[in-house]
């Protein structure tokens, strides 16, 4: 357990539905950071945020996705009028950034598996 | 484009050998690596990570090792144990980037 928390972990949905997961990080980490995870494939950058502030979303993969840490906590992630192909594992990292040059070591949470029907 | 991927997509090796585990990337502007061991329902889980000035560097049974000339890393695990049995997946951060980039993944099963 790294101490990242991701609920639910596992979420059916049907096509057409929103669907919302909810991140808890470590609570000094000062970075989260949203992956998403396709069967036999490397975790694929989507947003990150420094505090309260997303610094990155043009990674994203379409309008349908947002995110928010609304208070520099915990986060969320969006999808709108889900598709198949968004059916995934949806990991979310947290990270204590001290330094622009530091190898800020990202703690990953158990991820949220996405089956879109 | 600018890539990081795995060699070899499964390694079994037998109880107690070292494994070794390939990576190649393409952008020689990273500024370090990252070795990460996923298992089954888990998340990726950091192992070590070194940065580009560096050509070595262990921690407990594990060693990373950078071939810049190459292009090349690798993660060398001592007296693997069925417990080492997991997806490793290396990957590349620059400074001024804000995403890690993930290669594909190597499965590593450990035969008793």
């Amino acid at each position: 357990d790294t101490g990242v928390s991701q609920d639910p972990r596992h979420k059916i949905t049907k096509r057409g539905q929103n669907v919302t997961f909810r991140c808890d990080p470590i609570s000094e980490h000062n970075r989260l950071y949203w992956y998403r995870q396709t069967l036999g494939q490397g975790p694929e950058f989507l947003t990150y945020f420094q505090n309260e502030a997303q610094l990155e979303k043009s990674r994203l993969l379409s309008d349908r996705f947002s995110a928010e840490r609304p208070k520099g906590s915990f986060s969320t992630l969006e999808i709108q009028r889900t598709e198949q192909g968004d059916s995934a594992m949806y990991l979310c990292a947290s990270t204590f950034e001290w330094a622009r040059t530091s190898t800020d070591t990202q703690y990953f949470g158990p991820g949220t598996r996405l089956t879109v029907l | 484009g600018e890539s990081v991927g795995l060699h070899l997509p499964t390694l079994s090796v037998q109880e107690g050998d070292n494994s070794i585990i390939n990576c190649a990337y393409s952008n020689s502007a990273s500024d370090y690596f990252i070795w990460y061991k996923q298992e089954s329902g888990k998340g990726p889980q950091f192992i070590i990570d070194i940065r580009s000035n560096m050509d070595k560097r262990q921690g407990q049974r594990v060693t990373v090792l950078l071939n810049k000339t190459v292009k090349h890393l690798s993660l060398q695990i001592a007296a693997t144990q069925p417990g080492d049995s997991a997806v490793y997946f290396c990957a590349e951060k620059r400074y001024v980037d804000n995403d890690m980039r993930f290669g594909a993944g190597t499965r590593l099963t450990v035969k008793p």
